[in-house]
């Protein structure tokens, strides 16, 4: 069974740093393409970096370009978003995801991070 | 890349059909056959039911279809049943391994 677990969602201030952690099991990750996708409250789906099954292509949205930066450590099954500068409009549930054949298949329960002093 | 838009909210009745439009670009849903849908139900994460435009994922009921013509994609829903109110995402794949999501329908079964 496919798990994907986040952790280190917490309350920061603005222009603080965070770091997002997700703990994969179930499949093969070195295999397939990761993804951040965030969930402000009450508000859609927003789709924000994912990276390449060595790590050698990462993509961001343009709003976190330069202030967020995603890695990940395939002998530890796990996918990190280091996140800087933090603005209270990062505000969000942050689900890590599975990327597989283009389509976003399994996701974690998320993590809320709130920005705010 | 700007959200694709969608119907902030839809009903039916038990039994009855609806459908969700997502419409965005050529630069996206027009040029793109990896056109996906999410159901999300309150508080849990979301859960691919369509992808590449028409095919359901394992164990979707076929009340669920997928279409696709020009620039905009479609969810019907028939044969509505109460399971099936939830917050509705259409989603494309862009150019760069990148995705778009739509601004979210709510689908309400009166």
């Amino acid at each position: 069974e496919v798990q994907l677990v986040e952790s280190g969602g917490g309350l920061v201030q603005p222009g603080g740093s965070l770091t997002l952690s997700c703990a994969a099991s179930g499949f093969v990750f070195s295999s397939d393409w990761m993804t951040w996708v965030r969930q402000a409250p009450g508000r859609g789906l927003e789709w924000v970096a994912n990276i390449k099954q060595d790590g050698s292509k990462i993509y961001y949205m343009d709003s976190v370009e330069g202030r967020f930066t995603l890695f990940r450590d395939n002998a530890k099954n796990s996918l990190y978003l280091l996140m800087n500068s933090l603005r209270a409009e990062d505000t969000a549930v942050y689900y890590c995801a599975r990327d597989h054949d283009y389509k976003i298949d399994y996701w974690g329960q998320g993590t809320l991070v709130t920005v705010s002093s | 890349q700007s959200a694709l838009t969608q119907p902030p909210s839809a009903s039916g009745s038990p039994g009855q059909s609806v459908t969700i439009s997502c419409t965005g670009s050529s630069s996206d849903i027009g040029s793109s056959n990896y056109v996906s849908w999410y159901q999300q139900h309150p508080g849990k994460a979301p859960k691919v039911i369509i992808y590449e435009v028409t095919k359901r994922t394992s164990g979707v009921p076929d009340r669920f279809f997928g279409s696709k013509s020009g620039n905009t994609a479609s969810l019907t829903v028939s044969g509505l049943q109460g399971e099936d109110e939830a917050d509705y995402y259409c989603s494309s794949y862009v150019a760069h391994n990148t995705y778009v999501f739509g601004t979210g329908t709510k689908v309400t079964v009166v």
